[in-house]
């Protein structure tokens, strides 16, 4: 099975602040990568596909870029309701894995 | 507005067997590939399989196979997961979640139900 890591595994930021994940693939997955955010209790949601393109109706201080085996999720503008886990997820090859979650915390 | 609506939390011993469903709503239900998605308790996410729901054409993870069974209702735009031979790994909020695009499958998953705790314990 295709492989995800991400780092950091959990990030302390303050509001307004830039913060940057890293999810990195175990093999080439092109640009066939999606990142999640999950909030305690509820269902993911998605906010970028194919590497970089934003999901509709998600703010863009969200950005996302990288092919291949290296991905960044970048929030350039830390708010309060971005504090979450968040999962980076291939679509490449069967099974559809995700990475083991960053939590961005206070 | 779409909405996936499942079914309430269940609690099973050993060996049993869970349906877990998910109705759905706000589009065209033959359109959208469905995913499941299950996440053990403070865990990350796992996926488990996905159907056509025209065709009613499975795929299943490997780690699944033999033990899960999606299934489709179009009449009531309602889709099914059976996991059987359960065990205590078993234990997970399991989501039902619609894929990205109509008339084909991208492995992306933009709406979500909202969980079904599934508690295997003896």
């Amino acid at each position: 099975d295709l492989q995800l890591t991400q780092s950091p595994s959990s990030v302390s930021a303050s509001v307004g602040d830039r913060v940057t994940i890293t999810c990195r693939a175990s093999q080439d997955t092109s640009t066939w990568l999606a990142w999640y955010q999950q909030k305690p209790g509820k269902a993911p949601k998605l906010l970028i596909y194919a590497a970089s393109r934003l999901q509709g109706g998600v703010p863009s201080r969200f950005s996302g870029s990288g092919s291949g085996t290296d991905f960044t999720l970048t929030i350039s503008s830390l708010q309060p309701e971005d504090f979450a886990t968040y999962y980076c997820q291939q679509a490449m090859s069967f099974p559809f894995t995700f990475g083991p979650g960053t939590k961005v915390d206070i | 507005q779409v909405q996936l609506v499942q079914s309430g939390a269940e609690v099973k011993k050993p060996g049993a067997s869970v349906t877990v469903s998910c109705k759905a709503s706000g589009y065209t239900f033959s359109s959208y590939y469905m995913h499941w998605v299950r996440q053990a308790p403070g865990q990350g996410l796992e996926w488990m399989g996905m159907i056509n729901p025209s065709s009613g054409a499975t795929s299943y993870a490997k780690k699944f196979q033999g033990r899960v069974t999606m299934t489709r209702d179009t009449s009531t735009t309602t889709v099914n997961m059976v996991l059987s031979s359960l065990r205590s790994e078993d234990t997970a909020v399991y989501y039902c979640a619609r894929d990205r695009v109509a008339e084909t499958v991208s492995y992306y998953f933009d709406y979500w139900g909202q969980g079904t705790l599934v508690s295997v314990s003896s």
